[in-house]
């Protein structure tokens, strides 16, 4: 069945440490994203690739840093500058013109110990 | 700059209560205009809409665009406790990105 795959589901970082959130799909979509949600925040976009090789920033880029060297691929590295880490992160992919919205992902959940 | 709001951000009503969900929403340029539902995890598709006044349905979900008053509205008949869920209101402003309301909170009471 195609979709999208985030792993790990919940993940502990602690202080200081960069951790990176897997996103794989297989839906051969162009577009890929990564939004952050907070309680009360809905969801914020923090990255985006529209193909291999290139990604542009969202809304709240600061302290995360992406790479796109697969079409299947977007991994999300949550770097030791990023202040406030702890979130629930959703990955979701689409075909270039979003014309049915966004899939996405079942999301990680990161918490800083 | 570019902003959809929802309201009310939280609701709590009883089994069989119908309720309805708002979303308004300034932009630069719209597309479409979407729900998801996000019970536990990964938001899933509810609709898409595109013109005034053409209402989808699905089941005891219905939705309608309101271009002129730049709002939508989510429609759910006889809720269930299944219904319980954060409900997204997104809209689509150009090929590659939507930017997406801070959702409501829908609970129901046995």
């Amino acid at each position: 069945d195609g979709g999208i795959t985030q792993s790990p589901k919940y993940l502990f970082r602690k202080e200081g440490q960069n951790v990176t959130l897997s996103c794989e799909q297989n839906l051969n979509h162009d577009a890929m994203y990564w939004y952050r949600q907070d309680p009360g925040q809905g969801l914020r976009l923090i990255y985006y690739s529209q193909i291999v090789n290139d990604f542009q920033k969202g809304d709240i880029a600061e302290g995360y840093s992406v790479s796109r060297e697969k079409k299947e691929s977007f991994p999300l590295t949550v770097t030791s500058a990023q202040k406030n880490p702890t979130a629930f992160y959703l990955c979701a992919s689409s075909n270039n013109r979003a014309s049915r919205g966004y899939t996405f992902g079942s999301g990680t959940r990161l918490t800083v110990v | 700059e570019d902003k959809v709001v929802q309201s009310p951000l939280s609701l709590v009503v009883h089994e069989g209560d119908t309720v309805t969900l708002n979303c308004s929403y300034e932009v630069t340029n719209f597309r479409s205009l979407l729900w998801y539902k996000q019970e536990k995890k990964a938001p899933t598709f509810l609709f898409m809409l595109t013109s005034s006044g053409i209402e989808k349905k699905s089941g005891r979900l219905s939705s309608i665009l309101d271009k002129k008053e730049l709002s939508s509205i989510l429609n759910i008949t006889a809720t269930q406790t299944g219904d319980s869920a954060i409900y997204l209101c997104a809209v689509n402003i150009r090929d590659d990105k939507i930017i997406f309301g801070k959702g409501t909170r829908l609970h129901i009471l046995p």
